[in-house]
C-alpha cells in the first residue's frame, strides 16, 4: 500500500514554544492531506483538511491562529502547534489521499507539553 | 451532522472463532467506506474498502455493506490473539476533498 510518513514519531516540548510536525507522502502525489488528533481512550478527531497550493479548512472548534498548517507541495503538509499547552498533548495523526479515494495513514506523532 | 455508530465492546471472542464487527452511518450520501486496526498507541492501518452493496473478501476479513440499511460490516474469520485491536469504521461521500468521519470504534479481544 501507500506509504505516508510522519515526523517526528514522539517530541516533547516546553509549556509557550512551537513545534512543527511534517507529513509526507512517500510514493504518489496527495493534492489533499488531512490533520487528526487523537486522545487517550478516543476516536479521531479531524482537525482539518489541507488542500496543495491553498489555505487549509479547519473543522469546527479548531483554532487556526494556533494550528498552522501549510502544504507547499503535493508530498508535504506540515502542522505547527503554537503556543502549546499542556492540554494541547495529544496524539495527531496526518492522513493523505490517494488516487481512487482511499486514504493512508501516517505513523502519528506523540507530542507531549510540559 | 454525519456520524458513525460503532459498539466500543469489548467484544471478546475465542480463538479461531469468527469476530464480527457492525457500524451504522447515517448520511446516505455516503459512498466509500473503510475498515482501520488501530493497536494501542499507533496509527490506524487499512483493512478493507468496500464501496458497493454485497460482499467484498479479502484473506480472513469480509466487508459487507448494506446501503438500504445503512450499515457496513467486518468479518474476522479464524481469529488470532494478533487480531486484537479497535477497529474503525470510516466513513466519506467520496469524489470530493471530505475527510473520513470516524466510529468511536471497537475493541476487539481474542481470547487465546
Amino acid at each position: 500500500g501507500a506509504v505516508v510518513s510522519q515526523h517526528p514519531s514522539w517530541v516533547i516540548c516546553k509549556s509557550g514554544t512551537s513545534v512543527k510536525i511534517e507529513c509526507r507522502s512517500l510514493d504518489f502525489q496527495a493534492t489533499t492531506m488531512f490533520w487528526y488528533r487523537q486522545f487517550p481512550k478516543q476516536s479521531l478527531m479531524l482537525m482539518a483538511t489541507s488542500n496543495e497550493g491553498s489555505k487549509a479548512t479547519y473543522e469546527q472548534g479548531v483554532e487556526k491562529d494556533k494550528f498552522l498548517i501549510n502544504h507547499a507541495s503535493l508530498t508535504l503538509s506540515t502542522l505547527t502547534v503554537t503556543s502549546a499547552h499542556p492540554e494541547d498533548s495529544s496524539f495527531y495523526i496526518c492522513s493523505a489521499r490517494q488516487r481512487g479515494n482511499t486514504i493512508y495513514f501516517g505513523e502519528g506523532s506523540w507530542l507531549t507539553v510540559v | 451532522q454525519k456520524e458513525v455508530e460503532q459498539n466500543s465492546g469489548p467484544l471478546s471472542v475465542p480463538e479461531g472463532a469468527i469476530a464480527s464487527l457492525n457500524c451504522t452511518y447515517s448520511d446516505r450520501g455516503s459512498q466509500s467506506f473503510f475498515w482501520y486496526r488501530q493497536y494501542s498507541g499507533k496509527s490506524p492501518e487499512l483493512i478493507m474498502s468496500i464501496y458497493s452493496n454485497g460482499d467484498k473478501e479479502d484473506g480472513r476479513f469480509t466487508a459487507q455493506l448494506n446501503k438500504a440499511s445503512q450499515y457496513v460490516s467486518l468479518l474476522i474469520r479464524d481469529s488470532q490473539p494478533s487480531d486484537s485491536a479497535t477497529y474503525l469504521c470510516a466513513v466519506n461521500q467520496g469524489g470530493g476533498a471530505d475527510g473520513l468521519t470516524f466510529g468511536k470504534g471497537t475493541h476487539l479481544i481474542i481470547q487465546p
